[in-house]
């Protein structure tokens, strides 16, 4: 069965970044691509970008342009987005999902990423 | 950018009655890709609808997804308790790539 496992908390501070993790399973990575969303506590889903695991390119929301890298490791099944910068605004939720033309069947668990000093 | 508004904010019913649950494009969303998601509290959302109108696998009949262009719904026909969630849309294609809205909560009344 299809699985995306994510990495565990983290508490990061203003400034500094934050690299999580995304363990697909059950089926052909290269296949499909990788979408990131995010949700702050008590708000909606926002998504930041996807990655394609064939060839590896991405497309950024403009709203994280130039602070965010989404990368894949085919060897290992796993995608990575590293978020630069962060501000207590960026203290959310993340989810990794797998894209299917921009249809999300399948999510990981989530990883709550906090930024506070 | 197209922008998707949902509403109402939130609905309050009780079980066993109708929801209709709107999403609105600022502009028209190519091929009908639209999705429907519920997410419940502490957990990651689900696919219900997705093509402005096909059931996700699995999804029970009583949820329904309609509409086109830039009008779409999602009508749960008979609220089960489990149905008390938040629901987003989302369209897909073009340029950005997603966007959800901004959500509606289900509530018991």
């Amino acid at each position: 069965q299809v699985q995306l496992v994510q990495s565990g908390a983290e508490v990061t501070k203003p400034g500094a970044s934050v690299k999580v993790s995304c363990k697909a399973s059950g089926y052909t990575f290269s296949s499909y691509g990788i979408s990131w969303v995010r949700q702050a506590p008590g708000q909606g889903l926002e998504w930041m970008g996807w990655i394609s695991p064939y060839n590896g390119n991405t497309n950024y929301a403009q709203k994280f342009q130039g602070r965010v890298i989404m990368t894949t490791d085919t060897s290992t099944t796993t995608a990575y987005m590293e978020l630069r910068s962060l501000t207590s605004d960026d203290t959310a939720v993340y989810y990794c999902a797998r894209d299917g033309s921009g249809l999300l069947h399948y999510w990981g668990q989530g990883t709550l990423v906090t930024v506070s000093s | 950018e197209v922008v998707l508004t949902q509403s109402p904010g939130t609905l309050s019913l009780s079980p066993g009655e109708r929801a209709t649950l709107s999403c609105r494009a600022s502009q028209s969303v190519s091929g009908n890709n639209l999705v429907w998601y519920q997410q419940k509290r502490g957990q990651a959302p689900r696919v219900l609808i997705y093509a402005a109108s096909s059931r996700a696998t699995g999804i029970p009949d009583r949820f329904s997804g309609g509409g086109s262009g830039t009008d779409f719904t999602l009508t749960i026909s008979r609220l089960e308790p489990e149905d008390f969630a938040v629901y987003y849309c989302q369209r897909y294609g073009g340029s950005p790539r997603l966007t959800f809205g901004g959500g509606t909560k289900v509530e018991i009344k």
